[in-house]
């Protein structure tokens, strides 16, 4: 089946180390994005990539880098810059431009950083 | 940018219940979709309406973009409907999603 993977689900790390998060998607979708959700707040946009070797900052890119080496995979690395890291992170994809393809969500990574 | 609203923050309900979920934006959207989170934070894609209605099930949703607005229909609510069900827009002069606050649903045996 097709679909969007997230590894790990929980994922611990000290505070001063950056952590990657995985995101792989075998639905051959072009655009990935990686979106924050805080305990009980809506999702806020970090980064997107719409091609590969291409992407954008979202609302709340500070502390957070990426890389888009190849179509199916999305990694996002959290670095010590982060100011509060600890949250829920979620990838996502959709076929083409968000302007008329819907989005499509992984199961998310939840950090805590102590 | 593009505002979101969603109503209401918060409803429960009895098992067997119908309830409207209300989604208002500020501007012209090319795109829309609702979505719900279950408990363990998953999100599943409910209905991608730009416009029209569209049923699935024991749930619809119908969007009125030229008055900027969207509803979600449950009919017959269970208990597993509980969670936050979130609405999401493309802005016509925006690049990407932007979501709303989300309305969360608590369904009673």
């Amino acid at each position: 089946d097709g679909g969007i993977t997230q590894s790990p689900k929980y994922l611990f790390r000290k505070e001063g180390q950056n952590v990657t998060l995985s995101c792989e998607q075998n639905l051959n979708h072009d655009a990935m994005y990686w979106y924050r959700q805080d305990p009980g707040q809506g999702l806020r946009l970090i980064y997107y990539s719409q091609i590969v070797n291409d992407f954008q900052k979202g609302d709340i890119a500070e502390g957070y880098s990426v890389s888009r080496e190849k179509k199916e995979s999305f990694p996002l690395t959290v670095t010590s810059a982060q100011k509060n890291p600890t949250a829920f992170y979620l990838c996502a994809s959709s076929i083409s431009s968000p302007y008329n393809s819907p989005l499509h969500f992984g199961n998310g990574t939840r950090l805590t950083v102590t | 940018g593009i505002q979101v609203e969603q109503s209401p923050p918060d409803l429960i309900l009895q098992e067997g219940a119908n309830s409207t979920l209300r989604c208002n934006f500020s501007d012209s959207v090319n795109n829309l979709q609702w979505f719900h989170q279950n408990p363990w934070g998953q999100l599943i894609n409910l209905f991608y309406i730009p416009s029209g209605t569209k049923q699935n099930g024991r749930l619809s949703a119908t969007t009125v973009a030229t008055e900027r607005y969207s509803l979600l229909y449950i009919s017959s609510s269970q208990t597993t409907d509980s969670g936050v069900y979130f609405c999401a827009v493309v802005h016509n002069y925006g690049q990407n999603f932007v979501f709303g606050p989300g309305t969360r649903l608590s369904v009673l045996p």
